[in-house]
């Protein structure tokens, strides 16, 4: 099966700041991928899918970026209420595999 | 309005069995994919199930395989994920999610709140 690896496991930045977080695959997985920002106590909730499209409701500083086994979800300009932990998802086959996820603290 | 709404969790002993409910509405059920979705307390997103919009293709992550079977009544709106055999380690929040496809892309769009089971003796 594919393996999902994420980095950092958690990371602490200022409101303002840009921040990447970074999803590897084991192997090929072409764009299908997801990203889900997950705060405590709730269910997650979908951000970006097909690798870089951006969903519906979902503010424009959050984007995404990457095909194949690599690939990247910003922040642009850090705010209070994206404190969170983003996790990536395959879609190629199953199993859809989740990434361990990325915790994002504010300063 | 999308509404997904588990129920079923509970305190288990090692080794019994379980079934948890998901009831959809806002949607044409019988269109989408679903998914079953877990978290451990204090610990990541384990996918767990996949049921395609007729029923017809299921898969398991290899954790509950021969434990579980997910099923669905389209006719009910309603999505079940039986669990035997339970495990301390099956403890979790189980999350029912809705998966929708746009032009080759999957993903997971409305998920529920939760129904937590706790395998505990």
């Amino acid at each position: 099966d594919i393996q999902m690896t994420q980095s950092p496991s958690s990371l602490s930045a200022s409101v303002g700041d840009r921040v990447t977080i970074t999803c590897r695959a084991s192997q090929d997985i072409s764009n299908f991928l997801a990203w889900y920002q997950q705060r405590p106590g709730k269910p997650p909730k979908l951000v970006i899918y097909g690798a870089s499209t951006l969903q519906s409701g979902v503010p424009s500083r959050f984007s995404g970026s990457g095909f194949g086994t690599d690939f990247t979800l910003t922040i642009n300009s850090l705010q209070p209420e994206d404190a969170a932990t983003f996790y990536c998802q395959k879609f190629d086959s199953a199993p859809f595999t989740f990434g361990p996820g990325t915790r994002v603290d504010i300063k | 309005e999308v509404q997904v709404v588990e129920s079923g969790g509970g305190l288990v002993k090692p080794g019994e069995s379980l079934r948890l409910s998901c009831v959809v509405s806002g949607f044409i059920f019988n269109a989408y994919g679903m998914n079953w979705v877990r978290q451990a307390p204090g610990k990541g997103l384990e996918w767990v199930s996949f049921i395609s919009s007729s029923g017809s293709s299921v898969h398991y992550a290899d954790s509950v395989k021969g434990r579980a079977t997910i099923s669905r009544d389209n006719a009910k709106n309603s999505l079940f994920l039986e669990m035997k055999s339970l495990r301390v380690e099956d403890t979790a929040i189980y999350y029912c999610a809705r998966e929708a496809t746009l032009y080759g892309d999957y993903f997971e769009d409305f998920w529920g709140p939760g129904t937590l089971v706790t395998v505990s003796s």
